[in-house]
């Protein structure tokens, strides 16, 4: 069955440090996301691209963070100066259509700042 | 805007027996999706089961069924036959198109249940 991949399961960074979560979505999917679950609460949007850009992005989706897909498979998600409020369970998610049947997540990369 | 309330921070249902978990919603969208999820200690996020707001009939995957009461705004999970793989946190979701086009995912704070032996 198709997977969403993510790497690295798990990543420390030391506050102020740039980090970069990568995601590999599903082949012919065409819309892709990125959550967010602070431990213990609700899983949260962040923000959906489509079409080479992005589509949608919540309040939490500030200018530290940046998404990009670089290539024909990969889905970055940039923090560019981490803060302690960063750890979190950073998924990935894509769908074909969107909002439909097949909405798959990554297993998730759980970011801790120290 | 989209909400999704789950009512039950924990359960706990006897290995075998039948459970519902609750999920009510609130939106004003003519169309969306409602998903059910489960999530394990080790973190991941699987998908269980999806109903279309226009399907006329509950979906079903395997043991698990979505009772679907659109008039009453409910979409509960029905897991059959609990096994204790089953302890695990459930969220349900939403889709809908003020999500916007993407129609990203609206959770619930989810409920965690335990099956015991």
């Amino acid at each position: 069955e198709p997977e969403v991949t993510q790497t690295p399961s798990h990543q420390v960074t030391q506050m102020g440090q740039e980090v970069i979560l990568r995601c590999v979505p599903i082949s012919n999917h065409l819309y892709f996301y990125w959550y967010r679950q602070i431990l213990g609460q609700k899983v949260e949007f962040l923000v959906s691209f489509y079409n080479n850009e992005i589509s949608e992005k919540s309040e939490i989706f500030d200018d530290q963070f940046s998404v990009e897909r670089p290539d024909g498979s990969n889905f970055t998600l940039k923090i560019r100066s981490t803060k302690l409020e960063d750890s979190a369970m950073y998924f990935c998610a894509s769908t074909l259509r969107g909002g439909d049947y097949g909405y798959t997540f990554g297993s998730g990369t759980r970011l801790t700042v120290v | 805007a989209q909400k999704i309330t789950q009512t039950q921070p924990g359960m706990f249902v006897q290995e075998k027996e039948a459970v519902t978990l609750d999920c009510t919603y609130d939106t004003s969208d003519p169309s969306y999706g409602l998903f059910w999820y489960k999530q394990p200690s080790s973190g991941e996020m699987i998908f269980l089961i999806y109903q279309g707001s226009y399907d006329q009939q509950n979906a079903t995957e395997g043991r698990y069924s979505l009772n679907f009461q659109k008039a009453r705004k409910s979409a509960n999970l029905v897991i059959s036959a609990s096994q204790l793989g089953d302890s695990a946190m459930y969220f349900c979701a939403m889709s809908g198109i003020s999500s916007g086009s993407a129609r990203q995912l609206t959770f619930g704070s989810g409920t965690q249940l335990t099956v015991l032996p």
